[in-house]
């Protein structure tokens, strides 16, 4: 199975809810980054996370990273209908330079 | 943060022709990446763009269906040669700023017909 695996790969909640999906990888990484993606658009990036950070926050954004688990989490508060996008997790492997492996991504759908 | 643009923004194309893409950053980067998405599915890498060098291709990939140029340290061309509808995809660049994060262009969304 590929690197960087992604749960739910689909999300509906209601505006004002909190949003929350899983990434898991297999091998080291140097870190773990995630992006939106608004209907088959160009990717956004959201935040970047190192191996050796446990826990990064970016306005709405809170996201975790345990290397113990070889997992990583991203928590969407208070949603809004303007987050309904595909969320991607991607990791840059030690063993392979500044390459990019993607995970398959989580579609999230905010209900107004 | 690095600001991507690629030309075309999508295309229709016929079966057997070839499509070249640009992508071009405003800042001076050391690297740059291809990627392919197709529909309903994740990014793959294509290939590493190499300023000066040829293009270093992923399992799967190969230089004679997907030429790269890498002129300079802002600007790179994807061309999707022989095209089949199986081609059809949006057609991603990606540079990375700082050794670290990646930022990505607004994608290239191609039907071949």
């Amino acid at each position: 199975s590929q690197q960087g695996e992604e749960d739910p790969q689909a999300l509906s909640i209601q505006e004002g809810e909190n949003a929350t999906m899983n990434c898991s990888y297999k091998t080291s990484i140097n870190n773990l980054q995630w992006y939106r993606q608004n209907s088959g658009r160009g990717l956004v990036h959201l935040i970047l996370i190192r191996s050796n950070e446990r826990e990064k926050h970016s306005g709405r954004l809170r996201v975790t990273l345990d290397t113990s688990k070889k997992s990583s989490s991203l928590l969407i508060t208070a949603s809004r209908a303007a987050d309904t996008a595909s969320y991607f997790c991607a990791t840059e492997r030690k063993a392979a330079g500044n390459k990019l492996t993607f995970g398959g991504g989580t579609r999230v759908l905010v209900k107004p | 943060s690095a600001v991507i643009s690629q030309k075309p923004s999508r295309d229709i194309c016929q079966r057997g022709t070839s499509l070249t893409i640009q992508c071009q950053v405003d800042s001076q980067v050391t690297m740059m990446f291809w990627y392919r998405q197709q529909p309903g599915q994740s990014l793959t890498l294509i290939a590493t763009a190499n300023q000066g060098s040829e293009a270093t291709y992923e399992s799967g990939f190969v230089i004679d269906k997907f030429p790269i140029s890498r002129p300079n340290l802002t600007f790179s061309t994807l061309t999707v040669s022989n095209m089949s509808p199986e081609d059809s995809s949006i057609y991603l660049c990606s540079a990375e700023e700082g050794k670290e994060t990646q930022y990505f262009g607004p994608g290239t969304r191609l039907l071949v017909l």
